[in-house]
């Protein structure tokens, strides 16, 4: 599949296992903080958004915090799956998307 | 199926020939835009448009071009291509209501390599 990075940060996690993906962002004035995830070879896809008035939103298996305070975003995925093997990308949205570098997440059976 | 597709898929092409890497989605979104992705560097948007007729650059539009003539389609157009535009190219959409343009639809990717 498609190397989306050489260089990204890795996290190594047991199957079964609570992951933790971290993210800091720069602009305070970001109305949205949003989680996508790539699968090797594919576009990204939408995992879950949060609005900047917000500090935590559940999904299914996915908990997104916001400390606005020290600009931090967080992804918690819970009992990690060989499924959620991905490179997630945070992103921050005012007027236009902006991408951040990505972590690898690798998932050990 | 609710899609964005691209087409091609890979291409490998030389310096000053121009090419066209189209994009379609049948979501009848209004948005759509393209992304470059390089190793380190994340996505970094080309070219977007909010509806037909309506485009804006993005943070990395030098030498590339796009036009909105329908609003399911979206090519990019490199009319030279150079070697430092060799990356993966992702189109994507999204509607414009309410907050769901954070839900962007992204298609495969064309991988793009200029020799």
């Amino acid at each position: 599949g498609e190397s989306v990075g050489l260089h990204l940060p890795t996290l190594s996690v047991q199957e079964g296992d609570n992951s933790i993906i971290n993210c800091a962002y720069s602009n305070s004035a970001s109305d949205y903080f949003i989680w996508y995830k790539q699968e090797s070879g594919k576009g990204p896809q939408f995992i879950i958004d949060i609005r900047s008035n917000m500090d935590k939103r559940q999904g299914q298996r996915v908990t997104v915090l916001l400390n606005k305070t020290v600009k931090h975003l967080s992804l918690q995925i819970a009992a990690t799956q060989p499924g959620d093997s991905a490179v997630y990308f945070c992103a921050e949205t005012s007027y236009k998307l902006i991408f951040g570098s990505g972590t690898r997440l690798l998932v050990r059976p | 199926e609710a899609q964005v597709t691209q087409n091609p898929r890979y291409l490998i092409t030389v310096t000053g020939k121009k090419l066209t890497v189209t994009c379609s989605q049948n979501m009848n979104h209004e948005y759509m835009s393209w992304y470059r992705q390089d190793p380190g560097l994340g996505l970094r948007q080309i070219y977007y448009s909010m509806n037909v007729e309506v485009t804006d650059k993005g943070d990395v539009p030098e030498g590339y071009k796009v036009s909105r003539k329908e609003k399911r389609n979206f090519p990019l157009i490199l009319e030279s291509p150079s070697p430092n535009q060799t990356s993966l190219y992702f189109c994507a959409s999204s509607s414009l209501t309410g907050d769901s343009y954070n839900e962007q639809f992204f298609g495969p990717g064309t991988r793009l390599t200029v020799l």
